[in-house]
């Protein structure tokens, strides 16, 4: 079985631009998360999916960042402008069925460095 | 809200000794509880999960115990290899949470042989 597919995996851009990553979750999981790790943190979660609809984006910078997951199936993260301190590793994690307990099956990340 | 906090890291142990990463809570609910492992240059992965009080969590020789009394959940394990060198996060999910996944900071482990 494919596991979670994440691009590009390194990305350096300068502040004010922008960057988009995307995300292709395990086939048949309807549930897709996007988390934002930062060097010496723990994951925080930026926005939850169940299929195309927003579970949860009270963590998201609005301003900047956006998120959509238009089928159901992959997602794309967007960033724009981009400031320093977006520099991180944002996780695409997927799970079965509706948001619960569960495991969550996590992509190996997209690193960002932002200059 | 809903937290998890961790033992900072780094932690260096020796092959074969005993570890144990200590891991406490706070939540509204009544959570499921998990621990994470991310090895180098990997995506993280779950190592083992306990889902209501006292129930024991196991994983390749790693255990955790989830005790609602100290709201704790420990990773333990007898003796380490030098394959065991990641970082673990403790994390949780719960209902009242909106079945957010919430991590604590990590632990890095490193194993010397």
């Amino acid at each position: 079985e494919a596991g979670v597919a994440q691009s590009p995996r390194y990305k350096i851009i300068e502040k004010r631009q922008s960057v988009a990553f995307w995300c292709n979750p395990i086939s048949g999981h309807a549930t897709l998360y996007w988390y934002q790790q930062i060097l010496g943190q723990g994951p925080k979660l930026l926005i939850q999916f169940q299929n195309n609809g927003v579970v949860d984006d009270s963590q998201l910078p609005k301003d900047r960042f956006s998120a959509e997951r238009l089928k159901g199936v992959d997602s794309t993260l967007k960033i724009q402008p981009a400031k320093l301190e977006d520099s991180a590793v944002y996780l695409c994690a997927s799970s079965q069925g509706l948001p619960s307990t569960g495991e969550l099956f996590f992509g190996e990340g997209s690193r960002l460095t932002v200059l | 809200g809903d937290s998890v906090t961790q033992m900072e890291g780094p932690v260096t142990l020796s092959e074969e000794a005993f570890l144990t990463i200590n891991c406490t809570y706070t939540a509204t609910g009544y959570p499921s509880l998990f621990w994470y492992v991310q090895y180098p240059g990997e995506g993280l992965q779950l190592l083992l999960k306990a889902t209501k009080a006292d129930d024991k969590g196991s994983n390749k020789g790693f255990e955790a115990t989830y005790r609602k009394e100290t709201t704790s959940f420990h990773l333990e394990k007898g003796s380490v290899q030098v394959s065991d060198s990641a970082v673990y996060f403790c994390a949780l999910s719960d209902q009242g949470g909106g079945f957010k996944t919430i991590f604590g900071a990590g632990t890095r482990l490193f194993v010397k042989a």
